[in-house]
Formats: C-alpha cells, structure tokens, sequence
C-alpha cells in the first residue's frame, strides 16, 4: 500500500519567505509527527498529533514555526520568515497507534535549502 | 531524507561477512526498541522491533539483540550485501508514552 507521502522533495527558498509542507499519512493511522533532520545531528523532534486530540507543540524550536493537520489525515508544517538555520530535511511519520506498540512509518522528507 | 551527518561512526565491511552495528539507549524504562535503516535520500525504513520481554529476534537476514542490563542493542546483519550500505539508527519507546528517541546513527559501507 501507500506509504507516508511528503511534498515537496526538495524546496530552496530565499531567507525571509514563508514556507509549506506537505505530509500525507499512511491511510488509517492516527499518529503524525514531524522530525527535523539536520547535518550531523539525529532526528529533532518538532510536533506530534493524536487523532483529535490537542497536538504536542513542544518540539517546535520557535513561533515562526507552525503545524496542522485537517480532517485527521493531511498535515501542513509551515516556517514563517525562514532563516538559514532552518536549512535541513523534515520528515513527517506516522503510527497507527503510540504507547511504544509501534514503529514510526517515515516518508522520504522535504530537503529546505534557505538561501 | 538524508544521511545524518558528516562525522557519524563508521563500519567498514567485507561482502560476504557479517556486520554488527551497536547502539547504548537511554532510557532504561524504554521498553520498545527500532532499528531504521536510512539510505541516501530517503527517509528512515524500519527494519526490526523489539520488545523488553525478549532479548533476542530475527527476521529475514537480520537478528537484533537486547540487553536490559547494560542498556544495549545491537544489528546483526548476515551476509552484508551491497544493497545494506546506508545509515541505521535504533529508536526507543515505551508503554504510555508517543515519545521516541532516536540515536544518530551508524554508517554501514560495504565493500566489494
């Protein structure tokens, strides 16, 4: 079946412009977080949404980042007035459930270049 | 996704042979351990789990170990083929929680 799907793959952007990404979960499952990826570091943990539950904010590293999720399904990562150190992979991943039952199913990430 | 990062441990390997990738996790009431491999621009691909009631497990080509004592885990893959070159890492959970944590990762090259 389909796996975790993100848009776009890559995305370079210049410092000062807002950007969007796309992650769409696997079809069924009610766990969604987004990871950031950076050079020589291991996977930073930004958002985590439940089902309708009020997400986990707390990863996120400052307020010109935001997250949402419609419907239960599709969410959007949003990084308002991008700054070079935003540079890095996202990834979004998904579980069809958490309480440590299940891995995370990534997709292949959004590479943002902030030039 | 990408490899992470410049400076990660590196395993050199024979075809042919087998490779042992080693991981110390942090929390010892993790009860839920991963391991992910993650080739070149692509996201995190699971491999194996593990659950704290066992100490050991295999699957196809691969076997992880568990040991609670000194808060290790390790990969055994068997019979490394080309195809394994990438960046594996383990993750940790555990029961009540939808935190994971992640390692940073080994890079696994195998050479022909």
């Amino acid at each position: 079946g389909a796996g975790v799907s993100q848009s776009p793959s890559n995305k370079v952007t210049e410092k000062g412009k807002d950007v969007e990404l796309r992650c769409d979960p696997i079809s069924g499952h009610t766990a969604l977080y987004w990871y950031r990826q950076s050079l020589g570091q291991g996977l930073e943990f930004l958002i985590y949404f439940q089902g309708n539950s009020a997400p986990d904010k707390s990863g996120l590293p400052s307020d010109r980042f935001s997250a949402e999720r419609t419907g239960g399904s599709v969410s959007t990562l949003t990084i308002q007035r991008t700054q070079q150190e935003d540079s890095a992979v996202y990834l979004c991943a998904s579980s069809p459930s958490t309480g440590g039952n299940s891995p995370l199913h990534f997709g292949n990430g959004t590479r943002l270049t902030v030039t | 996704g990408e490899n992470v990062g410049l400076h990660l441990p590196t395993l050199s390997v024979q075809e042919g042979d087998n490779s042992i990738i080693n991981c110390a996790y942090s929390n010892s009431a993790s009860d839920y351990f991963i391991w992910y491999k993650q080739e070149s621009g692509k996201g995190p691909q699971f491999i194996i789990d593990i659950r704290s009631n066992m100490d050991k497990r295999q699957g196809q080509r691969v076997t992880v170990l568990l040991n609670k004592t000194v808060k290790h885990l390790s990969l055994q893959i068997a019979a490394t083929q080309p195809g394994d070159s990438a960046v594996y890492f383990c993750a940790e959970t555990g029961s009540g929680t939808y935190k994971y944590i992640f390692g940073t990762g080994t890079r696994l090259k195998v050479l022909a």
